[in-house]
């Protein structure tokens, strides 16, 4: 079974640090890896995706993430935070062989201080 | 303007009604999903449908209900049979099964 681990429930960073958001799972085949981003008492946004090919992914609103096959990690970067990306960020798996299943991560809060 | 609108934001139900949450997608995406989500859980996948008339349930389908009998819409019923309904429900859509989901706004139910 599909399975996606955020170990981190919450974060705070300062504004202008830099971020690290954790993301393993666990899929059987070559997996479809996200990154959503979503605002209290708001849908999910998508920020990037990872299907095949280059394994550093560039996303919206500066953010990046790399696939590590090795690690069954998918980890979301952003080299400078600022305030407005307080949020709550999701990972989620899928992949050709789940019948569009996406599984979910329990997500990471982030807070940013000024 | 494309996009998913779920209707209403905001709902709130007495206990032993049945409710049903809006979907509406102009996307023309092939497939839809409702999620439930629960604060500390992430989402959890209650019904999904890749087709027009047909449907698979999810993770936590039980106490729930949905039809699709347009592409567009795909409204969800939280019957009375669901033990604990008050959660925050989110739909999606994607262009085909294997692709990335778009959300809605979500619909906040309050059941009491």
């Amino acid at each position: 079974a599909q399975s996606v681990t955020q170990p981190d429930i919450h974060i705070t960073v300062s504004e202008g640090a830099s971020l690290e958001l954790r993301c393993n799972y666990s899929y059987g085949a070559t997996p479809y890896l996200f990154w959503y981003v979503q605002s209290p008492g708001q849908g999910l946004q998508l920020l990037l995706k990872y299907f095949s090919g280059d394994t550093l992914v560039q996303g919206i609103k500066g953010f990046e993430a790399e696939f590590k096959r090795s690690q069954s990690s998918f980890n979301l970067r952003k080299p400078s935070v600022h305030w407005s990306d307080a949020a709550e960020y999701f990972c989620a798996v899928g992949g050709a062989g789940t019948a569009s299943k996406l599984t979910f991560g329990t997500g990471t809060r982030l807070q940013v201080t000024l | 303007d494309g996009g998913i609108t779920q209707s209403p934001k905001y709902l709130f139900r007495k206990e032993g009604q049945n409710v049903t949450l809006s979907c509406e997608q102009n996307l023309n995406h092939d497939a839809m999903y409702w999620y439930r989500q629960d604060p500390g859980q992430g989402l959890r996948l209650i019904y999904y449908s890749q087709i027009v008339n047909d449907f698979q349930k999810g993770d936590i389908a039980e106490g729930y209900s949905v039809s699709r009998e347009k592409k567009e819409s795909f409204p969800l019923t939280v019957t009375s049979a669901q033990k604990n309904p008050t959660a925050f429900y989110l739909c999606a859509s994607s262009m085909d099964r294997a692709y990335e989901q778009y959300f809605g706004p979500g619909t906040r139910l309050t059941v009491t």
